[in-house]
């Protein structure tokens, strides 16, 4: 069975910062991993995924992420945080040899501090 | 830059009626695909669509729901008789292709009294 586990509810950083926000999965067989981004009162915005290849990847507003097998990690990181990036955070999978729904984490807020 | 849209964006039903909720997915999308968001709670699967059938569902996707595509644009999901923990945030996603990203609309607020 698929699950993802976001360890943080809270992760509160100043402006210019670097900042991480964690994620962790299970899966039977090889993931597709993924980051989306929710703002208040909006639906979810993709932000970056992985399926295979280079295990560190680059999405949106300068995020990226990084593929770690051997700790099922797919952490999300930015340089340099700004103020903009407060949002709600969502981690997803999917198995790549499975049912094509993703799971999703319970989400990580994330306040960047002026 | 083309999204998914939903219609409305918050109903208010009372126990036991018929709400649809409706979704326009993006336009060379596929996969259709419905999600529901408890307040507070992660984001739950509910339904996955392709081909004008349902390709997997979830266990929250009991006799009460049913989704349907009623012509080349829409995507709706119908509850038959609402219950009070229906009530949740209701998102419609779609993707080109299945191993593809699904974009999210902006989700219905399904509030049931």
């Amino acid at each position: 069975a698929q699950s993802v586990a976001q360890p943080e509810d809270q992760v509160n950083v100043a402006e210019g910062n670097p900042l991480t926000v964690k994620c962790t999965y299970s899966v039977s067989g090889n993931p597709y991993l993924f980051w989306y981004v929710q703002y208040p009162n909006r639906g979810l915005q993709f932000l970056l995924k992985y399926i295979t290849g280079d295990n560190l990847v680059k999405g949106s507003y300068g995020f990226e992420a990084e593929f770690n097998k051997s700790q099922t990690s797919f952490h999300l990181k930015k340089p340099s945080a700004l103020v903009s990036d407060s949002a709600l955070y969502f981690c997803a999978v999917r198995d790549l040899g499975g049912a094509n729904n993703l799971f999703f984490g319970t989400g990580t807020r994330l306040t960047v501090i002026p | 830059e083309p999204e998914v849209t939903q219609t409305p964006s918050h109903q208010v039903t009372q126990m036991g009626q018929e709400v649809i909720l409706r979704c326009v997915p993006i336009s060379n999308h596929l996969y259709f695909y419905w999600y529901r968001q408890i307040l507070g709670q992660k984001v739950e699967f509910l339904v996955s669509f392709y081909n004008n059938e349902i390709s997997e569902k979830s266990e929250i996707f009991d006799d009460q729901f049913s989704v349907e595509r009623p012509d080349g644009s829409n995507f709706t999901l119908k509850i038959r008789s609402t219950k009070l923990e229906d009530s949740a945030m209701y998102f419609c996603a779609s993707s080109v292709r299945v191993t593809y990203e699904q974009y999210f609309g902006p989700g219905t607020r399904l509030t049931v009294t």
